[in-house]
């Protein structure tokens, strides 16, 4: 039973528009959310954070944005650049600082010069 | 700093064969985690320790698996004995309790193929 969903395993975008990718949970006692972005024969790296108290946090051209009602996130890239193509995954943990994260399966995002 | 250090890189073994994956987590780090990705399920948490001890293994699938850290700069991840379905990524990754952050960093996996 996935409590963490990414329900569009990819996504294409022109070079310099926006990308959306959405994150699904069901587990209401998670209270902190991370995107993590992978290349390819790569480990996943740590890009953006927020909170439950949160309801959106930004990173230059990173936004995380929560909607606990919905217990959904998404993250936005604005503007997408070709670097920007990599699988991003989803992660949520119960408190902040506990150790355990549960992760999605991941979207595929391919940025088109 | 070198990162998560993960060995080897790509392990192609046989079914029934024993299977050992090795991890070095950053040093001064105190929690360490083994992941397995697939496609299907994305990265599951498999074991995590925390100061060496192991806290949580309920992501191991089988008895097939184990994991151990013998000290803080060195753990193991063993399948014995292998199977095809047992074929994945597994990534280490670990993390240093503070208040500056809650990230794991993550090292570049083991891939692994058991024919």
């Amino acid at each position: 039973d996935q409590q963490v969903k990414q329900n569009s395993p990819s996504l294409s975008v022109q070079e310099g528009r926006i990308s959306i990718l959405n994150c699904d949970y069901t587990n209401s006692m998670f209270d902190y959310f991370l995107w993590y972005k992978k290349y390819p024969a790569e480990g996943p790296t740590f890009l953006i954070s927020i909170s439950s108290i949160k309801d959106k946090n930004e990173d230059g051209r990173f936004t995380v944005f929560l909607n606990k009602s919905a217990k959904h996130l998404s993250l936005h890239i604005v503007p997408s650049q070709p670097g920007d193509s990599a699988v991003y995954f989803c992660a949520a943990s119960g408190t902040s600082g506990t150790y355990k994260y549960i992760f999605g399966t991941g979207t595929r995002l391919k940025v088109l010069a | 700093d070198a990162g998560v250090i993960q060995s080897p890189r790509h392990e192609v073994t046989e079914m029934g064969q024993e299977v050992t994956l090795r991890c070095k987590p950053i040093s001064g780090h105190n929690s360490l985690f083994w992941y397995r990705q697939t496609m299907m399920r994305g990265l599951e948490l498999l074991i995590y320790f925390n100061n060496n001890v192991p806290i949580d293994d309920s992501g191991m699938p089988e008895d097939r698996f184990s994991a151990k850290m013998p000290n803080a700069s060195f753990s193991t991840l063993k399948i014995q004995p292998s199977e095809p379905r047992d074929s994945a990524v597994y990534f280490c990754a670990s993390r240093r309790t503070s208040i500056d952050g809650d990230e794991q960093f993550f090292g570049p996996g083991t891939r692994l193929t058991v024919l």
